[in-house]
């Protein structure tokens, strides 16, 4: 499995914009990025995927340079709910294989 | 959106006594998982379930372990003789749907061993 490196926390405040990085360089060929929302005392929740260039849902964007070697998770214009660890997996898409979470990244954001 | 619904939210019992947490995963699915997370640590993986038997299954899944589908749609997972450091939140999950590609995570039990 690629072993992920994300920075432990970050700060932000309202309607910033956050990007959270994460290196994967080991990352195969055929795996994806995917990333998790977790809130204190409740499950992670699956917030975007991707595999090369950018994706976008209602929630958040992904950006994914041609290497693989990282991924940006970008957040736009965050609020107080936006607190949380946020996990970067590397691994198989199809959702029936094992999870494998790293320590994340908590992000704080203030008034 | 499909739900993982879980019981008990909390359950506090004592060292040595069995429990048994509940699940419910999203219909339809043959695959399940439990997984676990100890207070301040890492989410970690427990065991995966397909078509009514364990298809994998990590070192922390011993022999106090075991899982079930008593019926159609309920998984259990038992914990025979509890220990101290069995305090964690436990949750499972199911394959997502739609344009969850990853995991849909049900809320989770405390279990609390004192």
């Amino acid at each position: 499995l690629a072993k992920t490196t994300q920075p432990i926390s970050m700060d932000s405040y309202e309607g910033q914009e956050v990007n959270i990085t994460c290196s994967h360089n080991n990352i195969a060929t055929n795996d994806y990025i995917t990333w998790y929302q977790q809130f204190p005392s409740q499950g992670p929740r699956f917030i975007i995927q991707g595999y090369k260039t950018k994706v976008t849902n209602e929630v958040a964007s992904l950006f994914i340079p041609a290497d693989r070697k990282s991924s940006t998770l970008s957040l736009p214009r965050v609020s107080l709910s936006d607190t949380a660890v946020y996990y970067c997996l590397v691994g198989d898409s199809s959702g029936y294989s094992t999870l494998t979470f790293g320590k994340g990244t908590m992000l704080l954001v203030s008034p | 959106e499909p739900e993982v619904t879980q019981t008990p939210s909390h359950q506090v019992t004592q060292m040595g006594q069995e429990v048994i947490l509940r699940c419910v995963p999203i219909s339809n699915h043959l695959y399940f998982y439990w997984y676990r997370q100890i207070l301040g640590q890492k989410v970690e993986f427990l065991v995966s379930f397909y078509n009514n038997e364990i298809s994998e299954k990590s070192e922390i899944f011993d022999d106090q372990f075991s899982v079930e589908r008593p019926d159609g749609s309920n998984f259990t997972l038992k914990i025979r003789s509890t220990k101290l450091e069995d305090s964690a939140m436990y949750f499972c999950a199911s394959p997502g749907e739609g344009d969850n590609y990853g995991y849909t995570f049900g809320s989770g039990t405390r279990l609390t061993v004192v």
